[in-house]
C-alpha cells in the first residue's frame, strides 16, 4: 500500500537556525513526489516537485532532494515568516491518485 | 490569473442532511480532485477527474460522488451527513492529473 511518512511530527527553531524536514515514502511506482506549504485554513501552496532519485530543487531559503526511499526539504536561515506547515505528497506512475503524509509544523521564533 | 476557486467558503449542516461543493479551475486545466483534510492530518484523496470522467476514486464510501462539467468545474456531493464528515474539503486543479497540482482555498464544512 502506497504510504508517506514525514518526521519530524513538529520543529521549532530560531530564527536562522537551519534544519531539515525528513518525508519517507513508500509506492509501487513514482511517477512524482511534491513538497506543499500550508498556513493555517488555507488551501495548501505548491513548491516543488521532484521526479527521480539524485534531482534538486531550489527555492529562496528552500531546498528539496530526493532519494530512492525518502526527500529532504532543507531550510537555510529561516526566518518567522517561514512557519507553516509543510506537506509531502507522492503520485504512483498511474498519475490517478496523490497520497499525502500528515505533515511538519515548522515553528520559527525571531 | 485567477487561482482555484471553491464555494462557498464555510457551511454548517445536521446529521443526514445532503451537501453540495463546487469547485472551479484554473483557466486551462482540465482535471480537478477532491481532498477531505482533518485537523492536524495531511488532506485524503477522494476523486480525480479529468475530461469529465473519473479516473481515480480514494477511499471514501458511496455517500461521497462528484461530478466534472464541460466548462471543467466540479462538484463534490455528499449525502446523509454523519458529525465524522467535518472537515476542509479542498479542491485542486492541473492541467491533465498527472503532475502538480494546485490548491483552492477549501470549504470548512461543520455538521451538527
Amino acid at each position: 500500500e502506497d504510504q508517506v511518512t514525514q518526521s519530524p511530527e513538529a520543529l521549532r527553531l530560531q530564527e536562522g537556525e537551519s534544519s531539515s524536514l525528513n518525508c519517507s515514502y513508500t509506492v509501487s511506482g513514482l511517477r512524482g513526489l511534491f513538497w506543499y506549504r500550508q498556513d493555517p485554513g488555507k488551501g495548501p501552496e505548491f513548491l516543488f516537485t521532484l521526479y527521480s532519485a539524485g534531482e534538486e530543487k531550489e527555492k529562496e531559503r528552500l531546498k528539496a532532494t530526493l532519494t530512492k526511499k525518502e526527500s529532504f526539504l532543507h531550510i537555510t536561515a529561516p526566518k518567522p515568516e517561514d512557519s507553516a506547515t509543510y506537506l509531502c505528497a507522492v503520485q504512483d506512475t498511474g498519475g490517478f491518485k496523490t497520497i499525502f503524509g500528515a505533515g511538519t509544523r515548522l515553528f520559527v521564533k525571531a | 490569473d485567477a487561482g482555484v476557486t471553491q464555494s462557498p467558503t464555510h457551511l454548517i449542516k445536521t446529521r443526514g442532511q445532503h451537501v453540495t461543493l463546487r469547485c472551479s479551475p484554473i483557466s486551462g486545466h482540465k482535471s480537478v480532485s477532491w481532498y477531505q483534510q482533518v485537523l492536524g492530518q495531511g488532506p485524503q484523496f477522494i476523486f480525480q477527474y479529468y475530461e469529465k470522467e473519473e479516473r481515480g476514486r480514494g477511499n471514501f464510501p458511496d455517500r461521497f460522488s462528484a461530478r466534472q462539467f464541460p466548462n471543467y468545474s466540479s462538484e463534490l456531493n455528499v449525502n446523509a451527513l454523519l458529525l465524522g464528515d467535518s472537515a476542509l474539503y479542498l479542491c485542486a486543479s492541473s492541467f491533465s492529473g498527472g503532475n502538480e497540482q494546485f490548491f483552492g482555498p477549501g470549504t470548512r464544512l461543520t455538521v451538527l
